[in-house]
């Protein structure tokens, strides 16, 4: 029962270069979301999406895509990525209002 | 949006004791709040959970206290133990789906 998985774990990518976060989950739960996490700024949401096909924007959306193609993937993708996207980003999915996360992905935009 | 928050950034306790992490919240509308531990380099993981309509409830281990007039939410952790040092946080949740998460309390278990 693998839940919740994200990859890749750790990415190195350089300011200007697009980079895709993966997210899947096996529960086929209706609501995915996108965090990221700062030291003091604590979880932020980016994009979240209540079903396939459907998006939203969070609190902070800008640099950010996203697309939910079927129920179980919610890529986010960083256009071109700058040096204030380095963070670690958490995936999550929830049935109803309980969120489960993934274990997260670091990324270092350099 | 309103935001949750935490009394103490850091809290020490010694292996065996019970521990006692509180968060306020500011969102009279708050109908649902979540307890998250979070180890190293690792992604939140569920705890507890309470309605509003409820004040308190019991877990394994842990029980989730919520006083709605302070509004005010703690969380204690019976028998504290190593594996229980982690950074913990509330969220809450108010009409839509969306969680407002607080900034976190670490929790450090002296052996």
């Amino acid at each position: 029962d693998a839940g919740i998985t994200q990859s890749p774990r750790y990415k190195i990518t350089e300011t200007g270069r697009q980079v895709t976060l993966m997210c899947h989950q096996t529960w086929s739960h209706s609501y995915m979301f996108w965090y990221r996490q700062d030291l003091g700024h604590g979880l932020r949401l980016i994009y979240y999406s209540a079903a396939a096909d459907i998006t939203d924007k969070g609190e902070v959306p800008d640099g950010y895509v996203v697309s939910r193609s079927k129920t179980e993937n919610f890529p986010l993708t960083l256009e071109s990525a700058t040096r204030s996207q380095t963070s670690v980003y958490f995936c999550a999915s929830a049935v109803k209002e309980t969120q489960y996360f993934g274990p997260g992905t670091r990324l270092l935009v350099l | 949006g309103e935001s949750v928050g935490l009394h103490l950034p850091t809290l020490s306790v010694q292996e065996g004791d019970n521990s006692i992490i509180n968060c306020a919240y500011s969102n009279s509308a708050s109908d649902y709040f979540i307890w998250y531990k979070q180890e190293s380099g690792k992604g939140p993981q569920f705890i507890i959970d309470i309605r509003s309509n409820m004040d308190k409830r019991q877990g394994q281990r842990v029980t989730v206290l919520l006083n709605k007039t302070v509004k005010h939410l703690s969380l204690q952790i019976a028998a504290t133990q190593p594996g229980d040092s982690a950074v913990y946080f509330c969220a809450e949740k108010d009409a839509g789906n969306m969680l407002t998460f607080g900034g976190g309390t670490r929790l450090m278990v002296k052996p």
